[in-house]
């Protein structure tokens, strides 16, 4: 299996930050890496798939970069909305998801 | 609009069975490997089950495979997931998932387009 983890698993910041998240896989999974956020109480919401490619409609202050084993989600500048968990995911081999980060208010 | 709903969650004792069901609309259902993916209380996300478009590929978690079925049925755009000898850790939010494409073997579009609001399942021992 697929091992997915993330660091830092808990992360405080301000609002205008710049936030990076880390996400390794235990093997190479390619570009084949999504990120979702998910507020409490709500279902995740795909941000990021194939590494670096944004849905449309997310905000460009998002970015994902990586291939292989290790990857980053980037927010440039941290706004209200942002505080929430973040997965990342790798779908090279069936599916795993990282651990979470969660974004609190500093 | 993409729009899934979950229902069948309930409480049920440990080695009992449960079905799950989703309910699609707003895309073209048969085109699409759709997916169960469960979130303990407080926890993280886990991959439970997928199913490829035609049906013919189907893969599962180790934690249940074995123990659960997925099922899929465009005629009435339905999700299933029939789960059996239930165990406690199988307790938690259990959402139905639309992929982006449509097999199961690594490509560019397996990721989780869509999510439903979940359907909630508690094992007492």
């Amino acid at each position: 299996d697929v091992q997915m983890t993330q660091s830092p698993s808990t992360l405080a910041a301000s609002i205008g930050d710049r936030v990076t998240i880390t996400c390794r896989a235990s093997e190479n999974v390619n570009r084949w890496l999504a990120w979702y956020q998910q507020k409490p109480g709500k279902a995740p919401k795909i941000l990021i798939h194939k590494a670096s490619i944004l849905k449309p409609g997310v905000p460009s202050r998002f970015s994902g970069s990586g291939s292989g084993a290790e990857f980053t989600l980037t927010i440039s500048s941290l706004q209200p909305d942002d505080f929430a968990t973040y997965y990342c995911q790798q779908y090279n081999r069936f599916f795993t998801f990282g651990p979470g980060t969660t974004v609190h208010i500093k | 609009e993409v729009h899934l709903v979950e229902s069948g969650g309930g409480s049920v004792q440990v080695g009992r069975s449960l079905r799950l069901s989703c309910g699609a609309s707003g895309f073209m259902f048969e085109n699409y490997a759709m997916h169960w993916v469960r979130q303990a209380p407080g926890k993280g996300l886990e991959w439970v089950a997928g199913i490829s478009w035609n049906r013919e590929s189907v893969a599962f978690a180790d934690s249940v495979r074995g123990r659960f079925l997925i099922s899929k049925d465009d005629a009435k755009k339905s999700l299933s997931l029939q789960m059996s000898s239930l165990r406690v850790e199988d307790t938690g939010l259990y959402y139905c998932v639309k992929m982006a494409g449509w097999d199961l073997p690594p490509g560019e579009l397996n990721y989780f387009d869509s999510w439903g609001q979940g359907t909630l399942v508690t094992v007492s021992p």
